[in-house]
């Protein structure tokens, strides 16, 4: 059984659309978070739920909207999207405790 | 703020030998957490070893192991018998004890490459 789940694993759109990025994790976890590894492959931390409350939301544009619908999900929207905007993102999951586990990434490709 | 520098940007090992990557961080915590990561080409994230900066005494994990230098803010890993399946990107990760806000400050990473 897969532990923390992202769909699509791979997406390509053009300049200016708007898409989303699911995220789910079946581990009973109450932390859930959204890295970003750019094209030289560094990693980054964007946003962290904690029970559905937004507890960590780095210097990320506003284009970029997490939303937790309940503790097992956060999912990812990003409006007008930049071809900046390309790369892999990381949903991961924690539960009082410092180690986290990762999904399997989703690679965003912007025309 | 904290900062992770891995200075060995690729390595590469024969295949059985053992190599060693470096990590340094920057931090004036005194409670934190250490990690080394590793990406293979399918991109997932694997957890390699952990390493609670109040334990002196060094973590392993089978063929892993690390060199924790608190003092010199050093965190290096040591892959001894190393196989094919290592090939992979390391990284490095710094994480403050400051739940439930935790998150990884990662490093650069260091791509190796195991040789038969």
């Amino acid at each position: 059984d897969t532990a923390v789940s992202q769909t699509p694993k791979y997406l390509v759109t053009q300049m200016g659309n708007d898409k989303s990025i699911k995220c789910e994790q079946n581990l009973g976890h109450d932390t859930m978070y959204w890295y970003k590894q750019d094209s030289k492959k560094f990693l980054k931390i964007m946003f962290s739920y904690n029970n559905k409350e937004l507890i960590i939301n780095e210097t990320v544009p506003n284009r970029f909207s997490p939303k937790s619908p309940d503790k097992a999900h956060l999912n990812l929207h990003i409006n007008s999207l930049e071809l900046g905007d390309s790369a892999v993102y990381f949903c991961a999951s924690s539960h009082h405790h410092p180690e986290q586990y990762f999904g399997p990434g989703t690679r965003l490709t912007v025309t | 703020a904290q900062t992770v520098t891995q200075s060995q940007p690729e390595m590469s090992v024969q295949e059985a030998e053992t190599v060693t990557l470096s990590c340094t961080y920057d931090t004036s915590e005194n409670n934190y957490y250490l990690f080394w990561y590793k990406q293979p080409p399918s991109r997932q994230m694997i957890l390699v070893i952990r390493q609670e900066a109040y334990k002196q005494q060094n973590a392993t994990e089978n063929r892993f192991s690390v060199n924790f230098q608190k003092a010199a803010k050093s965190f290096s890993l040591k892959i001894s018998d190393s196989q094919l399946g290592d090939t992979a990107m390391y990284f490095c990760a710094f994480m403050k004890h400051a739940s439930p806000t935790y998150k990884y400050i990662f490093g650069t990473g260091t791509r190796l490459k195991v040789l038969a």
